[in-house]
């Protein structure tokens, strides 16, 4: 079965500052997503990683404070913006073969100080 | 408003006892409906996807049932190594758009 990974695994931030996450999956996908899961939550989607053009944002999440890349089937980034507090969480990326299933990578656990 | 309501929050169960963990859904046009278990610190694991009312699938111990406004994913004998959260999601629309959306979790523990 094909290997979704993420880096960092987690990682602990000061407020202010950026960090971008990685998703790497070792066969090329259909669709890619970001999800964002806050402590003792459910999940909830950030935004529709789009090959080579911009990502598809929900309700409540924008392009600055998430930007996010897809330079090609197999690979997408999230950067979070000037975090805050509030910004600690698991954040996921899952993809879809074409089959309306979405499997998860491992998650990023984020803490800002 | 789309919205998936699962019940009970948290359920203990001795080895061996079965019982059922339900998912209530409201959606217009369903297209799939999804159930994962996440063990903690790690990313949701695929179990099951489920079509249409009716429909029933199974995988050693569970067995996931669609109605049309609900679905049940049954633990039969279940063993410590079941403990989870177990997340039901919906996906609506003619066409993939990709957004799950997820109820908040029950979260089984399975004693010995």
């Amino acid at each position: 079965s094909a290997v979704i990974s993420q880096k960092p695994s987690r990682d602990i931030c000061q407020r202010g500052t950026s960090l971008t996450i990685q998703c790497q999956v070792d066969s090329q996908v259909t669709m890619m997503f970001w999800y964002r899961q806050q402590p003792g939550q459910s999940l909830t989607l950030i935004a529709t990683a789009n090959q080579g053009s911009e990502a598809t944002y929900e309700s409540g999440f924008v392009i600055d404070k998430f930007p996010i890349s897809r330079p090609n089937l197999t690979f997408s980034t999230l950067t979070v913006s000037n975090m805050s507090p509030e910004d600690s969480s698991i954040y996921l990326c899952s993809v879809d073969w074409g089959t309306d299933t979405q499997y998860f990578g491992p998650g990023t656990r984020l803490t800002v100080l | 408003e789309d919205q998936v309501t699962q019940s009970p929050e948290a359920l203990r169960l001795q080895e061996g006892e079965s019982s059922s963990l339900n998912c209530s859904y409201t959606v217009s046009g369903l297209r799939g409906l999804f159930w994962y278990r996440q063990d903690p610190g790690k990313g949701p694991e695929f179990l099951f996807t489920l079509y249409s009312a009716g429909e029933e699938k199974e995988k050693e111990r569970l067995k996931a049932t669609l109605t049309k406004k609900e679905s049940f994913l049954h633990i039969t004998a279940p063993k410590p190594e079941d403990s989870a959260t177990y997340l039901c999601a919906v996906l609506r629309g003619s066409s993939n758009t990709g957004k799950l959306i997820f109820g908040q979790g029950t979260t089984l523990q399975v004693k010995p």
